[in-house]
């Protein structure tokens, strides 16, 4: 079963504005990954953010932590055409030595 | 540095062969990590290696499938007799660590059919 969820499935804005993404999980963590795929081409590591991290800034990337409703999100500001991509988080369940991706959320960015 | 490799990028095989897919890691990185990627899916956990080692074999399906990762040499994902629903993307991901604590590095993939 997944572990991580991303929610909306498909997302779709003006170049511009801004993107955010949701992530659930199941179980407790050590910490939580977002990466981003591009068609066609391998994952990215984007950033990581620990258990006890709340918030973490990254660029035009910011990324939130609530272990307590076990969900992340990743915002992404002032969006360009080259951010079109799969976004996925990923989690460890505790105990696990291994990253549980989710089904991703698919961005497109119109210009 | 060349970052993870795989190769072949492309990989057709008729139904009943076997395909073999190769991953170098990062110079330096000694954890291997080999997942599936469905049309439309995220990835699928199939095994993790470290030299020599099966760490979890968790997600192989237990026929047909195998990986190793030699003392020398890329970690090898066999499929053997391989069927239609075999055909997908096949990432190879490294880390110098253990992934779970600093992130993985992705490989670009082979696309596997079977016709």
């Amino acid at each position: 079963s997944q572990q991580g969820e991303e929610d909306p499935q498909a997302l779709s804005i003006q170049e511009g504005e801004n993107a955010t993404m949701n992530c659930s999980y199941k179980t407790s963590i050590n910490n939580l990954q977002w990466y981003r795929q591009n068609s066609g081409r391998g994952l990215v590591h984007l950033i990581l953010i620990r258990s006890n991290e709340r918030e973490k800034h990254s660029g035009r990337l910011r990324v939130t932590l609530d272990t307590s409703k076990k969900s992340s999100s990743l915002l992404i500001t002032a969006s360009r055409a080259a951010d079109t991509a799969s976004y996925f988080c990923a989690t460890d369940a505790r105990g696990a030595q291994k990253l549980v991706f989710g089904q991703g959320t698919r961005l497109t960015i119109n210009p | 540095n060349a970052g993870v490799m795989q190769n072949p990028r492309h990989l057709v095989r008729r139904r009943g062969q076997e395909a073999r897919l190769r991953c170098s890691p990062m110079k330096g990185h000694s954890h291997v990590y080999w997942y599936r990627q469905l049309p439309e899916e995220g990835l699928k956990f199939m095994v993790y290696l470290q030299k020599e080692n099966i760490i979890d074999e968790s997600g192989m399906p237990k026929e047909r499938f195998s990986a190793e990762f030699p003392k020398e040499g890329p970690s090898i994902l066999r499929i053997q007799q391989v069927v239609r629903g075999d055909s997908a993307a096949y990432f190879c991901a490294s880390s110098p660590r253990e992934g779970i604590y600093y992130g993985y590095t992705f490989g670009s993939g082979t696309r596997l059919t079977v016709v």
